[in-house]
């Protein structure tokens, strides 16, 4: 089945530094990459997602690429502010699947 | 929209009862919801999909028995704890699938923290 590995577990940086989040995938029919923070306490929030058939997604100051050759996936955070405080989950699912596999997590904490 | 409710929020119970919590889509229709358990510091780990007027698909290692999950509706499913442990203390987590496109969307409810004591 589909394995996802999310690097690193924690991050730390300056307020307005950008923070890279990245992930792996094992399965190479996985077509959709959700991105979710969750703060403390909280539900995850889905925050930006990407399909198998663009390379890259910008939403603000985030944005998340794809390299389908290498199956991996990144999200990318410019002018870190306090509030991106928080732990960040990527996924993946097949086409046409519904349920989908997890990373293990990115703690990120932004130091003002 | 896309928002998912769950109920209650928190709960605290004795050992060897039963806790029902539920989940619902309020403004969509989800013919598949999730069940995910959440230990402190860590990942979300899928106990079962839960699919509208047929039996859930447990994970491995996920007793069915113990944690009966029920999908009458199509914004209604509900997860029974069935004689409770405090090894069940934890923070329960569903979600409601939605269909964009060609794949699924998964919004979450706000969690339930479990405690047996």
């Amino acid at each position: 089945g589909e394995n996802v590995e999310q690097h690193p577990s924690t991050l730390s940086v300056q307020e307005g530094d950008s923070a890279v989040i990245k992930c792996t995938y094992s399965d190479s029919a996985s077509n959709y990459f959700p991105w979710y923070k969750q703060e403390l306490g909280k539900r995850p929030q889905l925050i930006i997602d990407i399909r198998s058939n663009v390379g890259e997604k910008k939403d603000q100051r985030i944005a998340v690429t794809l390299n389908k050759t290498a199956k991996h996936f990144s999200l990318h955070i410019t002018e870190t502010q306090p509030e991106d405080s928080a732990v960040y989950f990527c996924a993946a699912s097949m086409k046409g699947a519904q349920k989908l596999v997890f990373g293990q997590g990115t703690r990120l904490t932004i130091n003002p | 929209g896309a928002v998912v409710s769950q109920h209650p929020s928190w709960v605290i119970c004795k050992s060897g009862t039963s806790v029902k919590i539920e989940c619902r889509s309020l403004d969509f229709q989800a013919t598949t919801m999730f069940w995910y358990r959440q230990f402190p510091k860590q990942s979300l780990m899928l106990m079962a999909t839960s699919n509208e007027g047929s039996k859930a698909t447990y994970e491995q290692g996920v007793e069915k028995d113990k944690f009966l999950i029920n999908h009458a509706s199509l914004t209604l499913s509900t997860l029974t704890v069935t004689s409770a442990h405090p090894e069940d203390s934890s923070f329960y987590i569903c979600s409601a699938s939605r269909l964009a496109g060609s794949s699924y969307e998964q919004y979450f409810g706000p969690g339930t923290r479990l405690t047996v004591t």
